[in-house]
């Protein structure tokens, strides 16, 4: 079964440090890589993806992300980490399936940062 | 360019009773998507609509949950009767290609008493 896990529920990190939320997936072929943030009271919305080419990517927000192939991980990262940045992150990966593609999600790691 | 938009943001229902939620995709997205996600768990796919078409609802919980989605514009969730484990805050999402990002409403809150 297809799954995308995000072994941390909270990471926590002072302000100006350098972050990074983990993501490991389990698909077949070869999926297309998402992550999304989630302000409190606010929808998901997109910060950066990976489909092919070169395994770091840059997103929105500073942000960028690590795809390793071998790991089946899709690290999200960020050099200096600001208090603003405090949300919930979720990692996703789409597949395609026998209703197209599907986009399915972790369970989502909530960030801290402290000034 | 208005967003992804849901209705109500928040229901309050007893067991038994029927509620019915609504999105509105971004004008032109063909893409519709329902997600629900149950308080600290991941976000997990109920259907995906193609235009009018039920692309893929292989994660319908039940035939108490009923999704339209008439002339391929606004969709509609309707669950009923209500179960307590229906609770969550249930997601809408557009996209234009099947392949691209998802852009997400703000989510209704769904709570079963």
């Amino acid at each position: 079964a297809q799954s995308v896990a995000q072994p941390e529920d909270q990471v926590n990190v002072a302000e100006g440090n350098p972050l990074t939320v983990k993501c490991t997936y389990s698909v077949s072929g070869n999926p297309y890589l998402f992550w999304y943030v989630q302000y409190p009271n606010r929808g998901l919305q997109f910060l950066l993806k990976y489909i092919t080419g070169d395994n770091l990517v840059k997103g929105s927000y500073g942000f960028e992300a690590e795809f390793n192939k071998s790991q089946t991980s899709f690290h999200l990262k960020k050099p200096s980490a600001l208090v603003s940045d405090s949300a919930l992150y979720f990692c996703a990966v789409s597949s395609p399936g026998d209703g197209g593609f599907k986009t399915i999600f972790g369970a989502g790691t909530r960030l801290f940062v402290k000034a | 360019e208005a967003g992804v938009t849901q209705f109500p943001s928040h229901s309050v229902i007893e067991k038994g009773q029927t509620v019915t939620l609504r999105c509105d995709p971004i004008s032109g997205h063909d893409n519709l998507y329902w997600y629900r996600r149950v308080m600290g768990k991941e976000i997990k796919f109920l259907l995906h609509f193609v235009k009018e078409s039920k692309q893929d609802e292989s994660g319908m919980p039940n035939n108490r949950f009923l999704a339209e989605r008439t002339g391929g514009t606004y969709s509609t969730l309707k669950v009923q009767p209500a179960e307590l484990e229906d609770s969550g805050v249930y997601f809408c999402a557009s996209s234009q290609v099947m392949t691209g990002e998802l852009f997400f409403g703000e989510g209704s809150r769904l709570t079963v008493l």
